[in-house]
This record gives structure tokens, sequence and C-alpha cells, in this order.
């Protein structure tokens, strides 16, 4: 009963490093997101994916870039990680649906210094 | 664009005592309107829903209702337990083709002491 798994669960990187964020999700779901949460600010959305080789820009993309080569998989890359970028990351996904859910992962915290 | 305004936190109360955390929303069209909770450490799970003006979402002893006229989708519960402490957030989908994507308000901390 795994649901949406995300990897890694804590990271600390460097200015200039880049890194992948990897989610996977066992529910057969078409619809993958990925949200920063930040203090004070909620949960904004950076890219989602509508199905498998699908993918859109959300409210916040700029420095980030995503893949979703396999349905179950949709991978969050950061080229250049910046201080701006330190944040929790959630991954969720849903089926193809207006009213379902979204069921997310347990988040990585991710630090640039 | 789409928006949502939750009430400023933190909110702390005492075991038994009744909870409202305010939720306003700004949209075109036809919201879907949803509450999700966030215990420490975990992601958001799925507390209630209402689809459409009037609807009343229910869970755990929690409700809200749709309120089209006032644009509001307050949350309710009549007696906290501390186990309640969490993260409160509301959200809207706009329907359509929005893809299921959520637009979340900034949450609303909540820490109930026995």
């Amino acid at each position: 009963n795994a649901g949406v798994t995300q990897t890694p669960k804590f990271r600390v990187l460097k200015t200039g490093q880049s890194m992948t964020l990897l989610c996977a999700q066992d529910m057969n779901h078409e619809y993958m997101y990925w949200y920063r949460q930040d203090p004070g600010m909620g949960l904004r959305l950076i890219h989602y994916s509508v199905g498998e080789g699908t993918t859109a820009k959300g409210e916040v993309p700029d420095g980030y870039n995503v893949s979703r080569l396999k349905k179950q998989n949709f991978l969050l890359g950061l080229e250049s990680a910046a201080p701006s970028q330190t944040s929790v990351y959630f991954c969720a996904s849903s089926r193809e649906a207006d009213n379902s859910p979204l069921h997310f992962g347990n988040g990585t915290r991710l630090t640039v210094t | 664009g789409d928006s949502v305004t939750q009430m400023e936190g933190p909110v702390t109360l005492s075991e038994e005592a009744f909870l409202t955390i305010n939720c306003t929303y700004t949209a075109t069209g036809y919201p879907s309107l949803f509450w999700y909770v966030q215990y420490p450490g975990e992601g958001l799970q799925l507390l209630l829903k209402a689809t459409k003006a009037d609807d009343k979402g229910s869970n755990k002893g929690f409700e809200a209702t749709y309120r089209k006229e006032t644009t509001s989708f307050h949350l309710e519960k009549g007696s906290v337990q501390v186990s309640d402490s969490a993260v409160y957030f509301c959200a809207l989908n706009a329907g359509g083709t929005s893809y299921g994507k959520l637009t979340f308000g900034q949450g609303t901390i909540l820490t109930v002491h026995p």
C-alpha cells in the first residue's frame, strides 16, 4: 500500500549543484504534480503531467525541469540550485477526473546553501 | 486568477473547544472546494470536499459548507482533540481544463492543548 513515494527525504546542496527528485506512484494515476511548500505561502504548483510523456508548467516553473517517461514516475530536476529553491517539495498524483483527490508523498526537504 | 485566502494562524485551543477556520476563495466558473490536513512530517491528506454550491463535506467530525453567495468554505469542528493538531489547507479546483490542479491557501496551524 505504498501510494506516492518520494526520494530522497532530505538533501543539502551547494549553490550551483544539480539534483533530481524522484516520485513514484503505484495507483495507476494519470495525473502527477510537483508542488513546493514555503512558510506562509501554502503550496505552489511547479510542473504537472496529464499522462506518460507529457509535462506542463505550473505557477512557479523557473529553475526546474521535469520528465514523465513512465506513467508511474515523475522526476523533478534542478540544473543549477539557488538558495531561493530551499523548500519542501511534494509530489502528488490523481485519477483522470476533476474532483478526484490528490494523493501526496511525504515530501523532500531541500536546503541550498 | 484563482485564489484562496485562509484566516491567519496559528490557532491554539484547549481540548473539546469549538473550531472554526475561515476560508474564502476567488474563482471564475464553478470550482470544487477541498480541505486538506498535514500532520507533522507527513504529506497532505484529503479531509473533506464539496463539489457544488450548498454541498456540505464532512469527515472525522469536521464539516464545511460550500457557500457560493459568500464565496466561502469555512472548516468547523464541535469538539477538537489533541490529535487534531496539524496544518489545515483550504484549496480549490477550478474545473474545466484545470486537469485536477489545486490552488491552495497559505495554511493554518492548529495546536490543541490537553
